[in-house]
């Protein structure tokens, strides 16, 4: 079945590591995003990208970074420099030119310790 | 800046009620609004509405978007427990050249009781 997968689920890092989530899609979609959601504060944009190679700073960028070197996986790297990483991440995908809205992933919950 | 707001932020109800989400926005080159429910993790896909004044209907659920007042509502008759979710209302947008982004309100945070 076609989807999205989101690894780990849960994860746990100390102050000053760098860590990356992972997002791998199946559907052959073009455009890939990821948001962050904190309570209260609904989702997020922190990068997208339509295509392999190529991507875009969403509206909180700063702390986070990307790379789209397949059109299948679009991992995103949590750095020490953002300074409230704890939070729920989710990944999405569409299709270039549907209308119709995102399949998300089933999240990360990132939790510095 | 494109901005979604969501009204109420929680609303606690019986089962057997019906409930009515609001949803406004201000967003450049508006292209169509979307419902999420969110259970536990992924949101899933509800509605999508690009024309004004045209009911999406789903069972219990449905949807209408005004583009000149900028407000959508989703409303939920007869509620169940299992409609207990966060609804999301998303707005995309078309950036020529560049992938089209959704703008996600808060939320609103729905309890329905025995």
């Amino acid at each position: 079945d076609g989807g999205i997968t989101q690894s780990p689920k849960y994860l746990f890092r100390k102050e000053g590591q760098n860590v990356t989530l992972s997002c791998e899609q199946n559907l052959n979609h073009d455009a890939m995003y990821w948001y962050r959601q904190d309570p209260g504060q609904g989702l997020r944009l922190i990068y997208y990208s339509q295509i392999v190679n190529d991507f875009q700073k969403g509206d909180i960028a700063e702390g986070y970074s990307v790379s789209r070197e397949k059109k299948e996986s679009f991992p995103l790297t949590v750095t020490s420099a953002q300074k409230n990483p704890t939070a729920f991440y989710l990944c999405a995908s569409k299709r270039t030119g549907s209308t119709y809205g995102y399949t998300f992933g089933s999240g990360t919950r990132l939790t510095v310790v | 800046e494109d901005k979604v707001v969501q009204s109420p932020l929680s609303l606690v109800v019986h089962e057997g009620d019906t409930v009515t989400l609001n949803c406004s926005y201000e967003v450049t080159n508006f292209r169509s609004l979307l419902w999420y429910k969110q259970e536990k993790k992924a949101p899933t896909f509800l509605f999508m509405l690009t024309s004004s004044g045209i009911e999406k209907k789903s069972g219990r659920l449905s949807s209408i978007l005004d583009k000149k007042e900028l407000f959508s509502i989703l409303n939920i008759t007869a509620t169940q427990t299992g409609d207990s979710a966060v609804y999301l209302c998303a707005v995309g947008n078309i950036n020529t050249g560049t992938a089209s982004k959704l703008t996600f309100g808060t939320g609103t945070r729905l309890q329905v009781t025995l």
